[in-house]
């Protein structure tokens, strides 16, 4: 089984800065299985990136992601209010069903 | 537009049974995987069931045996029925829709959640 790890567990970081989420699996993964949730505060989950680097509809083009094999990054540059929030990877797989990292929180 | 709006959430004591249901707007659930994720108080995403089109299913080890994942015949609403509920199934329980390309395996649209307590 895979299981993902997302560092740091909280990010601090300002207003228009950059933040940089990582992702590791423990074994190589298939990239199109590889996406990005945002999570604020009392809502649902939304998709931001698919297949390692797709952003999804909607989502602006400050987020992008990156990587292969078992190391994957999101990266938001120009933090904005709305951004600070949990995001979470995801692979699907290989046993039917999703993993979901643990998250990292990006905190002002 | 495209809507899951999910209901049944309850406080069940410990043993109990509960159902959820998650009605969906302007697609047919039978078209998709439909699945069901939670979120225990203050803890990250675990996937929980999937479905496709009523004869494949698939569960977590956490859940299985004792959950069950279905569509109704009108292919609008998604259910779990949820047995022998122990305390570690309080959650919020999502209902989420994987994007369809089975090439990109993520969920693209997600309702709101409904909220199972389970506690004497």
């Amino acid at each position: 089984e895979v299981v993902l790890t997302q560092s740091p567990g909280t990010l601090s970081l300002s207003l228009g800065e950059r933040a940089t989420l990582s992702c590791r699996a423990s074994r190589s993964v298939t990239s199109s299985y590889l996406a990005w949730y945002q999570q604020r505060r009392g809502q649902a989950p939304r998709i931001l990136i698919y297949g390692t680097s797709n952003r999804a509809a909607g989502i602006p083009d400050r987020f992008s992601g990156s990587g292969s094999g078992t190391d994957f990054n999101l990266t938001v540059t120009r933090l904005e209010p709305e951004d600070f929030a949990v995001y979470y990877c995801q692979h699907y797989g290989p046993s039917p069903g999703f993993i979901f990292g643990p998250g990292t929180k990006v905190d002002i | 537009e495209v809507q899951l709006v999910e209901s049944g959430g309850d406080l069940i004591q410990p043993g109990g049974s509960l159902r959820l249901s998650c009605e969906v707007s302007d697609f047919s659930v039978g078209r998709y995987y439909m699945n069901w994720v939670r979120q225990a108080p203050g803890k990250g995403l675990e996937w929980v069931s999937f479905i496709y089109s009523t004869f494949s299913t698939a569960y977590s080890d956490s859940v299985k045996g004792r959950f069950t994942i279905s569509i109704d015949s009108s292919k609008i609403t998604l259910f779990l029925q949820m047995n022998s509920l122990r305390a570690e199934d309080t959650a919020v329980y999502y209902c989420a829709r994987r994007e369809s390309s089975n090439y990109y395996y993520y969920m693209d649209v997600w309702g709101k959640g409904t909220t199972v307590t389970v506690s004497s």
